[in-house]
């Protein structure tokens, strides 16, 4: 069964720091794959996602992505992080059905 | 545009009773998904709903039920209330002429059952 995996419950840095938040799923082809960020109380947005190409993906607010299929994964990246970045950060995949699967998440804590 | 809108925004119900949720899509947008977000948990989903039919269910019973209106809007209906019912229910739009599915989020209902 498709699945989407999170490993990090939650991660602090330091503002400023560089950030990575890790995924891997689990499916048979190369699924189209997606990150969102969700605030407190607040519903989704999307940040940036991966269909086709280059595996290297530019999303909004300054984040990106990579896709690597031999490892199954989708990690996202930041360069520096803002205090603003604090929120619950989602990785999804849609395996060409018409449903889409989240991981559990991951809640980034900012500290000054 | 006002993207994608839901109501209401907070509803506090008791076990055993009736809830209707709506949602109104993004302009464009002819399909709906429905999700339940129980807390510190990733949304899953329901079931998606296009051309006024369901055409794809989660792992939800049938208390869970919708429906899609002309105009695209959504309905998502639970049936005798569970305390574990209690969740943030978000909806999504799409348009189904794009590949991928890619959803935008309302805000979410929060359904508080005691």
């Amino acid at each position: 069964a498709q699945s989407v995996t999170q490993p990090d419950i939650h991660i602090t840095v330091s503002e400023g720091a560089s950030l990575e938040l890790r995924c891997n799923y689990s499916y048979g082809a190369t699924p189209y794959l997606f990150w969102y960020v969700q605030s407190p109380g607040q519903g989704l947005q999307l940040l940036l996602k991966y269909f086709s190409g280059d595996t290297l993906v530019q999303g909004i607010k300054g984040f990106e992505a990579e896709f690597k299929r031999s490892q199954s994964s989708f990690n996202l990246r930041k360069p520096s992080v803002h205090w603003s970045d604090a929120a619950e950060y989602f990785c999804a995949v849609h395996t060409g059905g018409f449903k889409t699967i989240f991981g559990a998440g991951t809640r980034l804590f900012v500290k000054a | 545009d006002a993207g994608v809108t839901q109501s209401p925004t907070h509803l506090i119900k008791t076990r055993g009773q009736q809830v209707t949720l709506r949602c109104s899509p993004k302009s464009g947008h002819d399909t709906v998904s429905w999700y339940q977000q129980a807390l510190g948990q990733g949304p899953q989903f329901i079931f998606q709903y296009y051309e006024e039919e369901e055409r794809q269910r989660g792992n939800f019973p049938d208390r869970f039920s919708g429906h899609q209106f002309p105009n695209y809007s959504s309905e998502l209906n639970v049936n005798a209330l569970l305390l574990g019912d209690s969740a943030l229910y978000l909806c999504a739009s799409s348009f189904s002429g794009q590949v991928g599915n890619e959803q935008f989020f309302g805000p979410g209902t929060r359904l508080t059952v005691l």
